[in-house]
């Protein structure tokens, strides 16, 4: 069975840095892209970042381009969001959540549980 | 950036009753491209439909997607107490990024 667990939020102040952990079970994980996609208090879904399964490609929301950085490490299937210059409207639910493909990220079929991150002073 | 418009923003209806949800897109979405997601309260999202018509694993069969192009349909044929909840579309055409719609909720009337 598929298992993402998600990690490491809390909350920041303003312009604070904090990293987000997914742990994977339950598959062979450098075989499908990742992707990091939030959901703000009360509001809709948006997609954050995404990451091949290799690593070697990472693609960025433009919200989140120049602060953000995604990474995996395969030999602990583990994904990684370290977020930088946070902001208030940073603040939300975030889920990684698996691509069925190697090399794309398009839909998600597992979703972690969610962590929140607030941003607030 | 394709743009997704769910309608209706609420869908008030009764047990056994039959819901249409719509997904619009504001460009065409080739290869149909389009997945729904349903979300309970307190809960991620769970994946219902990819490719516009294919259920996902698991998935019971009164669940079913269709259309192309820039028209999405999500049709619950006979809702289930446990259907009611929010559901959104989504486009992988241009992914990434995956772009969302705002999404439709389905209320017990």
């Amino acid at each position: 069975e598929v298992q993402l667990l998600d990690s490491g939020g809390g909350l920041v102040q303003p312009g604070g840095s904090l990293r987000l952990s997914c742990a994977a079970s339950g598959l062979t994980f450098t075989s499908y892209a990742m992707s990091w996609v939030r959901q703000a208090p009360g509001k809709g879904l948006e997609w954050v970042s995404g990451v091949s399964g290799s690593g070697g490609t990472t693609y960025y929301a433009d919200s989140a381009k120049g602060r953000f950085t995604i990474s995996r490490d395969n030999s602990k299937s583990t994904l990684f969001l370290q977020m930088n210059s946070l902001r208030a409207d940073d603040t939300a639910v975030y889920y990684c959540a698996k691509s069925p493909r190697m090399t794309t990220v398009n839909y998600f079929d597992y979703w972690g549980q969610g962590i929140l991150v607030t941003v607030s002073s | 950036e394709i743009v997704l418009t769910q309608s209706p923003g609420t869908l008030s209806l009764s047990p056994g009753e039959r819901a249409t949800l719509s997904c619009r897109a504001s460009q065409s979405v080739s290869s149909s491209y389009i997945a729904w997601y349903q979300q309970k309260p307190g809960q991620a999202p769970r994946l219902l439909i990819y490719g516009a018509s294919s259920r996902a694993t698991g998935i019971p069969d009164r669940f079913s997607g269709s259309g192309s192009g820039t028209d999405f349909t999500l049709t619950i044929s006979r809702l289930e107490t446990e259907d009611f909840a929010v559901y959104y579309c989504q486009q992988y055409d241009s992914s990434p990024p995956g772009t969302f719609g705002q999404g439709t909720k389905v209320e017990i009337e």
